[in-house]
């Protein structure tokens, strides 16, 4: 099944730390999105790309970068990683040439920053 | 005030009863309405969409749309203990921008 998967599933770092987070899908999809999730504050956009060559700041971009490496793959990077980006991390891909902007979210990153 | 606002609950219904949440939006010209099923710690799970007015029904589960109020439903029927999850509602805004506005998502409990 076409699919979209993150890697790692579940990471611990301590702050100060560089960590890149990695997102892979093989869907077809042009559009790939980054969001975390906190509790009580719902799905936040990070960052978005809707193909290799644009890449577009969300409503809560800073303290991250990301790089749109192929069409299939998207990174989330967190340059010296802080406790508040303790959150659950999701990558998700949508394609409107098939008639919707619904989109497709793979399983997640736990991410602890001690 | 939030561009998709749900209430968070609980909401609470017996096992066999109608489920109903509810979502409003503050974008007139929101053009597309989904519906995600997110279990605690899984992710977002696409259960409906919805672009026109009225209802939609897929098989336990209904959309229902009205523009004119900015607002969507999702009608659970027959609902099962394992339909406890929390639903998010998400809308695509007016324009192509390719982004989904999410709620903050309503905690649905089934109770046997």
């Amino acid at each position: 099944d076409a699919d979209v998967t993150q890697t790692p599933r579940n990471r611990i770092t301590k702050t100060g730390k560089r960590i890149m987070l990695e997102c892979s899908q093989t869907k077809g999809h042009d559009r790939m999105y980054w969001y975390r999730q906190d509790p009580g504050l719902g799905l936040r956009l990070i960052y978005y790309s809707f193909d290799v060559k644009d890449i577009n700041k969300g409503e809560i971009s800073d303290g991250y970068s990301v790089s749109r490496q192929a069409q299939a793959k998207f990174s989330l990077s967190l340059e010296s990683a802080i406790p508040n980006q303790t959150a659950l991390y999701f990558c998700a891909t949508s394609n409107p040439g098939t008639g919707g902007n619904e989109q497709f979210f793979g399983p997640g990153t736990r991410l602890t920053v001690l | 005030q939030k561009e998709v606002e749900q209430n968070s609950g609980p909401l609470s219904v017996p096992e066999g009863a109608i489920a109903s949440l509810n979502c409003t939006y503050s974008d007139r010209g929101s053009q597309s309405f989904f519906w995600y099923r997110q279990y605690s710690g899984k992710s977002p799970e696409l259960i409906m969409f919805i672009y026109s007015n009225g209802d939609k029904e897929d098989g336990r589960f209904t959309a229902q749309l009205n523009k004119a109020s900015q607002y969507v439903s999702l009608l659970i029927r027959d609902s099962q203990p394992s339909d406890s999850a929390t639903y998010l509602c998400a809308v695509h805004g007016s324009g192509n921008t390719g982004k989904l506005i999410f709620g903050q998502g309503t905690t649905l409990q089934v109770k046997p």
